[in-house]
C-alpha cells in the first residue's frame, strides 16, 4: 500500500537559520512528489513537485526539496528561514498509473520559527 | 481569479441533521475531488468526480454523496451527521488526464457534529 511518513510533529529553527522538514514515502514504480503548505484558516498551497529528472526541485518562496530514490525520500529544504514561513507542511505523493489522481498525504510537519 | 470557493466556511449540526457542503471553481478544471482532514492524520480522499456527470468513491466514502452536473460545480451531502464526520473539508481542482498536475484547494469548511 502507499504510504507517507512525516516523522516529526514539529520542527523548530531560529530565523536565518537553514531548515529541512522530512518525507519518506513507500509506493511501487515510480511516483510523483509533492510538497503543500497550509496557513492557518487556509487551504492547503502547493510549493513544488518532482516528477522525472534533476533530483534538486526548486520551488515558491526559496524553498527546495531532494528526492532520494534509494532512501525513498524528498525532504523539504530551506537555506535560509523567514518568520512567515511558519506554518503546516504536507508532504504528498501520487502514483502516476492510479486513475482515480488520488493524492496520499502525510501526516503534516508543523513549522515554527523563531525570531 | 476566484480559483475555488467553498461555503459555508463554518457549519454545527446536530447527529442525524443533513447538509451540503458547496464547491465551485471558475478554472475549467475538469478532475474535482473532497478531502477531510482530521488531526495527525493529513487528508483524506472522499469522492472524486473527472468531468461532469462522472463520479467515483475515494478512501473514505462512507456517509457522503456526491453529484456533478456541471463543470465548476460538486457539491458534498451529508445524509445523516454523524460525530464521527466532524472534520475540516477541502475541496480540490486540477486539470484532468495530467497526473502530474498540482491541487487546487479551497480554503476549507470546518464542521462540528453535536
Amino acid at each position: 500500500a502507499q504510504s507517507v511518513a512525516q516523522p516529526e510533529d514539529q520542527v523548530n529553527v531560529a530565523e536565518g537559520n537553514p531548515l529541512t522538514v522530512k518525507c519518506t514515502y513507500s509506493v511501487s514504480g515510480n511516483p510523483y512528489l509533492f510538497w503543500y503548505v497550509q496557513y492557518p484558516n487556509r487551504g492547503l498551497q502547493f510549493l513544488l513537485k518532482y516528477i522525472t529528472g534533476d533530483n534538486l526541485v526548486k520551488g515558491s518562496y526559496g524553498f527546495e526539496a531532494e528526492f532520494n530514490k534509494s532512501q525513498t525520500s524528498f525532504h523539504l529544504k530551506k537555506p535560509s528561514a523567514l518568520v512567515s514561513d511558519s506554518a503546516l507542511y504536507f508532504c504528498a505523493v501520487r502514483d502516476p498509473m492510479d486513475s482515480s489522481y488520488k493524492l496520499i498525504f502525510g501526516s503534516g510537519t508543523r513549522l515554527l520559527v523563531r525570531p | 481569479n476566484a480559483g475555488v470557493t467553498q461555503t459555508p466556511k463554518f457549519q454545527v449540526l446536530k447527529t442525524g441533521q443533513s447538509m451540503t457542503l458547496q464547491c465551485a471553481q471558475d478554472m475549467n478544471h475538469e478532475y474535482m475531488s473532497w478531502y477531510r482532514q482530521d488531526p495527525g492524520m493529513g487528508l483524506r480522499l472522499i469522492h472524486y468526480s473527472v468531468g461532469a456527470g462522472i463520479t467515483d468513491q475515494g478512501e473514505v466514502p462512507n456517509g457522503y454523496n456526491v453529484s456533478r452536473s456541471t463543470t465548476e460545480d460538486f457539491p458534498l451531502r451529508l445524509l445523516s451527521a454523524a460525530p464521527s464526520q466532524t472534520s475540516v473539508y477541502f475541496c480540490a481542482s486540477s486539470y484532468r488526464g495530467v497526473p502530474n498536475e498540482k491541487l487546487f484547494f479551497g480554503s476549507g469548511t470546518q464542521l462540528s457534529v453535536l
